[in-house]
């Protein structure tokens, strides 16, 4: 079975312009988390989608934003951008998104460089 | 709210040295906790879980205890290999219904080993 897959691995863009990235579920997935990794702040959650919908959200402002499709594939965009987005990227896909005790499982994610 | 501590690195061993990486958390109820680990130029991938208090996660000689008591899930493996370098990460995902699929993460502790 195929793991999550990101696309672009790499991203290199000017401050204030806008960026989207993708993630692909493992098959049969339906809930799609995305988290920011840096070195200074590690790696923080941003946002869950379950079937279609936003289920939790963390703090970062309304320039990060989501959403996700009726095939469980999901979309992150920046708008805006700042030096400070500059960071790793990471989704993860959990077969049920249920509970605490499921396994989620992490694609290689995508780098995003701020210039 | 919740928060996961992990001993800072980077921890530098010989082959097979014994190997302790310290993790505290703080979370109201039971929450679940993992141990992934990030390679070089890789993804994150689960290393162990447990999901109540007492249960040992363990895999590829990896073992983790959930001391409720200490509130501790310290990651150990008695015999580590160059092959076991990367980075490694304690997480936590807590008990409500808002927050059981958002991951809270410690900073991660960088482990080298040489031969």
């Amino acid at each position: 079975k195929a793991g999550v897959t990101q696309t672009p691995r790499y991203l290199i863009k000017t401050r204030g312009q806008q960026v989207t990235l993708s993630c692909s579920p493992i098959s049969g997935h339906r809930s799609v988390s995305w988290y920011q990794q840096t070195p200074g702040q590690g790696l923080q959650f941003l946002f869950e989608y379950f079937s279609e919908t936003q289920r939790n959200k963390g703090n970062f402002p309304g320039r990060f934003s989501g959403r996700q499709f009726s095939n469980s594939r999901s979309e992150m965009n920046v708008s805006t951008l700042e030096l400070g987005d500059s960071a790793l990227y990471l989704c993860a896909s959990t077969q049920r998104g249920a509970s605490s005790t499921d396994t989620q499982y992490f694609g290689p994610g995508t780098r995003l460089t701020v210039l | 709210g919740n928060s996961v501590t992990q001993m800072e690195g980077p921890v530098t061993l010989s082959e097979e040295a014994f190997l302790t990486i310290n993790c505290t958390y703080t979370a109201t109820g039971y929450p679940s906790l993992f141990w992934y680990v990030q390679y070089p130029g890789e993804g994150l991938q689960l290393l162990l879980k447990a999901t109540k208090a007492d249960d040992k996660g363990s895999n590829k000689g990896f073992e983790a205890t959930y001391r409720k008591e200490t509130t501790s899930f310290h990651l150990e493996k008695g015999s580590v290999q160059v092959s076991d370098s990367a980075v490694y990460f304690c997480a936590l995902a807590g008990t409500n219904a808002g927050n059981n699929r958002k991951l809270i993460w410690g900073l991660g502790t960088s482990l080298a080993v040489n031969p």
